[in-house]
């Protein structure tokens, strides 16, 4: 049972124009959700979360926004740039649990 | 800066070896995760731990193993390797009371068993 669904494994996006990634949940109690970033042969690196008492979080170019009753979010990359390309993974918790889940990860590929 | 280092990036063992692998992270987290990384299948939990002496299964415990003995050091172990254990296992921790409690990677450690 695939709790977190990123249904895109891969993405093209032109360099400068925005790139948005996608992630659905089926488990009503999660309350954090995150986003990582991976390139290959290193470990994932953390991106940037929202709590569920929000509905847009923000930083630098990378915005996540959180739709609840759709069980939704999305990761928007705006302006995309080549360093951008790596697999992103989003994740989530509930507000009592340690673990994670993880999506199956989607590869953005940005073209120059 | 958080560091989880792993104590190698490469292994090769063969099928029926005992295989250690080991983590270390050096920022005090309560909580440290083995995962397993395989193409379309995301990360998969192992085992994890919230304290010293203290485990708990993940998704995915069968044929695993974990032991904490101190805060810093998370050891996966592999019973008996068999092939279908080949994969890139990653190390993470984290601190126990942060809002997201995001967790920490380190670079992964690609097993092969032949």
């Amino acid at each position: 049972d695939q709790q977190v669904k990123q249904n895109s494994p891969s993405l093209s996006v032109q360099e400068g124009r925005i790139s948005i990634l996608n992630c659905d949940y089926t488990n009503s109690m999660f309350d954090y959700f995150l986003w990582y970033k991976k390139y290959p042969a290193e470990g994932p690196t953390f991106l940037i979360s929202i709590s569920s008492i929000k509905d847009k979080n923000e930083d630098g170019r990378f915005t996540v926004f959180l739709n609840k009753s759709a069980k939704h979010l999305s990761l928007h990359i705006v302006p995309s740039q080549p360093g951008d390309s790596a697999v992103y993974f989003c994740a989530a918790r509930g507000s009592t649990n340690e673990k994670l889940t993880f999506g199956t990860g989607t590869r953005l590929t940005i073209i120059p | 800066d958080v560091k989880v280092t792993q104590s190698s990036r490469y292994l090769v063992k063969r099928t029926g070896e005992k295989v250690f692998l080991e983590c270390v992270q050096d920022m005090d987290h309560e909580n440290m995760f083995w995962y397993r990384q395989d193409p379309g299948l995301g990360l998969r939990l192992i085992y994890f731990s919230y304290d010293v002496k203290m485990k708990e299964k993940g998704d995915i415990p069968e044929g695993y193993s974990v032991s904490r003995e101190k805060k810093e050091r998370f050891s996966l172990i592999l019973e008996s390797a068999s092939t279908n254990q080949t994969s890139m296992y990653l190390c993470a921790s984290s601190l126990g009371t942060s809002g997201s409690r995001e967790q920490y990677f380190g670079p992964g450690t690609r097993l092969t068993v032949t």
